[in-house]
């Protein structure tokens, strides 16, 4: 499957540890996003890197980190860790920036669930 | 400030009655709207977007900037149809997709 691979898929811990989520892009695709999903919350973006390179930010926390490396896989890292922070937490893909076609491709999204 | 609204989290519909979800977006410039889907156990996925003026699987959406809107419809909703729908935008010249909080479907036998 070459679509865009989430991992883990489940991951509890406690308050104020730090944990490492990861994201493989589709084949190809450039850009890679991250979003948040809390209860009620819709799907908040956070971050968006573009080959490398941040492209533009939401609300992210300033305890919450992210990178793009040189393979274009990218890493969310979330620190100081809070039971608000539980959350589904999404990576999605497209080719370029998303104005081509703008299309995003999701994985299936890490579940994180602070104790 | 850029922001989507959906205002209903769940819609029950017949099956073969007439669907409508709605999505009202806040936004001054020209936006690029999409209708995204996930399906049970599936993951989320396009369905449309407004600039192909497309039909997928019998959903169309028009964009009416007056009214700042882009609701989702189908003429006769089928079982299959159930799903969790988001409605998104992008503004001009970001990188940025908005999304709203989301309306499930639910179509009854």
């Amino acid at each position: 499957d070459s679509g865009v691979t989430q991992t883990p898929k489940h991951l509890i811990t406690a308050t104020g540890q730090r944990v490492t989520l990861r994201c493989s892009p589709r084949s190809g695709d450039l850009s890679v996003y991250w979003y948040q999903q809390s209860l009620d919350q819709g799907l908040q973006f956070l971050i968006h890197y573009y080959n490398g390179e941040e492209r533009a930010k939401g609300n992210i926390l300033e305890r919450f980190s992210a990178q793009q490396f040189p393979d274009l896989h990218s890493e969310l890292n979330l620190s100081s860790l809070e039971l608000g922070d539980s959350a589904l937490y999404f990576c999605a893909s497209s080719p370029r920036t998303g104005g081509n076609t703008g299309e995003l491709f999701f994985g299936e999204g890490s579940r994180l669930t602070v104790l | 400030a850029q922001r989507v609204t959906q205002p209903e989290k769940l819609l029950s519909v017949f099956k073969g009655a007439p669907v409508e979800l709605k999505c009202n977006y806040s936004y001054s410039g020209s936006p690029e709207l999409f209708w995204y889907v996930q399906y049970s156990r599936q993951r989320l996925q396009l369905l449309l977007r407004h600039i192909s003026r497309e039909s997928i699987k019998g959903f169309t959406a028009d964009l009416n900037k007056g009214e700042t809107s882009f609701h989702l419809k189908k003429p006769f909703a089928q079982e299959e149809d159930s799903a969790m729908y988001y409605c998104a935008l992008k503004p001009s010249g970001t990188y940025k997709y908005i999304f709203g909080t989301g309306t499930r479907l639910k179509v009854l036998a």
